[in-house]
């Protein structure tokens, strides 16, 4: 089975820093998902990655996916407070359309 | 996108008692569903695919007569967990696949 491996476990940094979440992936990945999470609550999706190779910016949120497909980056640039909270990798299974995820990581933001 | 309504987004239930989960394509006809179950501080982890029509494919450690699940629209799929035990307390969370994956907003169960 596929597993995805996220780093770092938790994050704290100080408003305006960039900061980079990793996500490894066991096989090669079909599709890679970026969401972020506040605890207890539903997944907001960032962003999709499926070529070798792709980069996706959305504002100040930067994911790319290596030519190899298994491993994911996410830079967030001049980091918010309301960067915050949890942010799942999830890979694509492929034809049975399963998404398995990262345990995730904490950000957080101080002012 | 597709949009997921999932209902309710919290409930509380006395041990033994059953509870209902419902999750909604708004504007999406899903052949299949995927429930997901998350516990504090961890991440999601697929219980189930809900089949519109047929039954549900449970994931390895899962117990079905324990979470039942019902597909009976391509719009609606429902997660009941029976007998329930404060164990099963959780965040369960719905999800739709179309192009892109889109999630309920999530039901927190408590079960006291």
């Amino acid at each position: 089975s596929q597993e995805l491996e996220q780093s770092p476990q938790s994050l704290i940094v100080q408003e305006g820093k960039n900061l980079t979440i990793n996500c490894t992936s066991s096989k090669t990945l079909y599709g890679l998902y970026w969401y972020k999470q506040k605890y207890g609550e539903g997944l907001i999706f960032l962003m999709m990655l499926q070529k070798g190779g792709e980069e996706k910016s959305h504002e100040k949120i930067t994911a790319k996916l290596d030519e190899k497909k298994q491993q994911s980056s996410l830079h967030i640039t001049a980091s918010q407070p309301s960067h915050a909270g949890i942010y799942l990798c999830g890979a694509d299974g492929g034809s049975n359309y399963k998404l398995t995820f990262g345990k995730g990581t904490l950000l957080t933001v101080n002012p | 996108g597709a949009v997921v309504s999932q209902h309710p987004s919290w409930v509380i239930c006395k041990s033994g008692t059953s509870v209902k989960i419902e999750c909604r394509s708004l504007d999406f006809q899903a052949t299949t569903m995927f429930w997901y179950r998350q516990f504090p501080k961890q991440s999601l982890m697929l219980m189930a695919t809900s089949n519109e029509g047929s039954k549900a494919t449970y994931e390895q450690g899962v117990e079905k007569d324990k979470f039942l699940i019902n597909h009976a629209s391509l719009t609606l799929s429902t997660l009941t967990v029976t007998s329930a035990h404060p164990e099963d307390s959780s965040f369960y969370i719905c999800s739709v696949r179309g192009t892109e994956a889109f999630f309920g907003q999530g039901t927190r169960l408590t079960v006291v």
